[in-house]
């Protein structure tokens, strides 16, 4: 079964409208963490924002919030006031387990946001 | 500024010819690597976690002859794709982990082409 579902494979947004990037996952660890990534063209991860299992709030980064509804095991993102600079790939992932162990990320398959001028 | 570094970040190669990459974490010492690989318009895929002092672990159906983890010292790990094929060509990745569950650090990548 797939862990990480990422339903949108592309997106248009028009500029300085808000987007929801979909994004569930699956896992029966009570302990995980959630990311989001940008990767523009260049290939770079660029880390946007984190949600742990156990935060009660949803976490923001500036322009970026994660809409954390655990019961239904889905962390969606939502940019606020797209730019044009906000088109690239967009990848959710988890980390599964507990403390400062060293694990990898397991990614979904990604949406391609396109911002609309 | 860049907490992880690859090189090279582009490579032209061969059919037959081995390539080594580099990853070096400059902020902090790192125990533990990973090594992705991306195909185009793919997702990224975990190849192998690469561990300090011992040897890497492979994930399923990636081959450890082939590609072979070297992690020497708590900055560097280097990732050598052996005899490389043209079904090797593809995005290589790495990434760190930083001092808190919530940091996952990433290498710029390196595309690598095999003709």
């Amino acid at each position: 079964a797939q862990k990480i579902t990422q339903t949108q494979p592309g997106m248009f947004v028009q500029e300085k409208e808000a987007v929801t990037l979909d994004c569930t996952y699956d896992t029966s660890d009570p302990s995980y963490g959630l990311f989001w990534y940008k990767q523009p063209s260049s290939g770079e991860m660029i880390f946007l924002i984190y949600q742990g299992s156990y935060d009660q709030q949803n976490a923001t980064e500036g322009r970026y919030s994660l809409n954390f509804q655990k019961a239904r095991k889905s962390a969606n993102l939502v940019i606020s006031a797209s730019q044009l600079g906000d088109s690239a790939m967009y990848f959710c992932a988890m980390r599964e387990g507990r403390g400062t162990g060293r694990r990898a990320l397991t990614f979904g398959s990604g949406t391609r946001l396109q911002v609309q001028p | 500024g860049a907490v992880v570094s690859q090189h090279p970040s582009r490579v032209i190669c061969k059919s037959g010819t081995s390539v080594k990459i580099e990853c070096r974490s400059l902020d902090f010492q790192a125990t533990t690597m990973f090594w992705y690989r991306q195909f185009p318009k793919k997702s990224l895929m975990l190849m192998a976690t690469s561990n300090e002092g011992s040897k890497a672990t492979y994930e399923q159906g990636v081959e450890k002859d082939k590609f072979l983890i070297n992690h020497a010292s708590l900055t560097l790990s280097t990732l050598t794709v052996t005899s490389a094929h043209p079904e090797d060509s593809s995005f290589y990745i790495c990434s760190v982990q930083g001092g808190g569950v919530e940091t996952q650090y990433f290498g710029p990548g390196t595309r690598l082409l095999v003709l």
